[in-house]
């Protein structure tokens, strides 16, 4: 069946540095993808998101960047801050209900 | 505009109790969803509704009933609560599929 590989499970960092999270899909008729961020306890929310129409989307310091051939997207933050650190999710989706949801990654920002 | 409320938020119940959790949202969103997330395994759907009256199995259903019988509102009922479904329980809406999700704030439910 369809699944989303995510990569890497957990990540640190020290602040000010950059960021990168990876997933890997296998429907090839995905062409929505969200990326979400959820801080301990609280619900996920849309970070950013890209269709499969666009290569790359940026808003402030995070990116998103897709490579249908591969079948890759990856989420880039730059500049990172300790309220980056948060668990972050990607998805796919075909346009329909279904979305498979990456198992996650969770960010670690040292200060 | 709250967006997706979901209650309760919390609840503790014994093995073959029921109960039910409510999600309701104010954004004349078509598509409804119910997922469970469990440590490791990112966010499952178990039903979901395209419009009021519909529903439909996700990926992990059993155990599990859901109505939507006005639009904004989606339950999502245990008959019999088995430790398995131990779990934080998630809805969320959207205008279409393949559109921007909106999350309520969780149920953590326990089953003992």
């Amino acid at each position: 069946g369809e699944n989303v590989e995510q990569h890497p499970s957990t990540l640190s960092v020290q602040e000010g540095d950059s960021a990168v999270i990876k997933c890997t899909y296998s429907d090839s008729a995905s062409n929505y993808f969200p990326w979400y961020k959820q801080e301990l306890g609280k619900r996920p929310q849309l970070i950013i998101d890209i269709r499969s129409n666009v290569g790359e989307k940026k808003d402030q310091r995070i990116a998103v960047t897709l490579n249908k051939t591969a079948k890759h997207f990856s989420l880039h933050i730059t500049e990172t801050q300790p309220e980056d650190s948060a668990v972050y999710f990607c998805a796919a989706s075909s346009g329909t209900y279904k979305y498979i949801f990456g198992t996650g990654t969770r960010l670690k920002v040292l200060a | 505009n709250a967006g997706v409320t979901q209650t309760p938020k919390f609840r503790v119940l014994k093995t073959g109790q029921s109960m039910t959790l409510l999600c309701a949202q104010d954004m004349n969103h078509e598509y409804m969803y119910w997922y469970r997330q469990d440590p490791g395994m990112g966010l499952r759907l178990i039903h979901y509704s395209v419009g009021e009256g519909t529903t439909a199995k996700g990926e992990v259903p059993d155990g599990y009933n859901v109505s939507r019988l006005k639009k904004q509102n989606f339950l999502l009922g245990l008959e019999s609560a088995a430790p398995s479904q131990t779990s934080v329980y998630f809805c969320a809406s959207s205008w279409q599929g393949g559109q921007p999700q909106h999350f309520g704030d969780g149920t953590r439910l326990s089953i003992l």
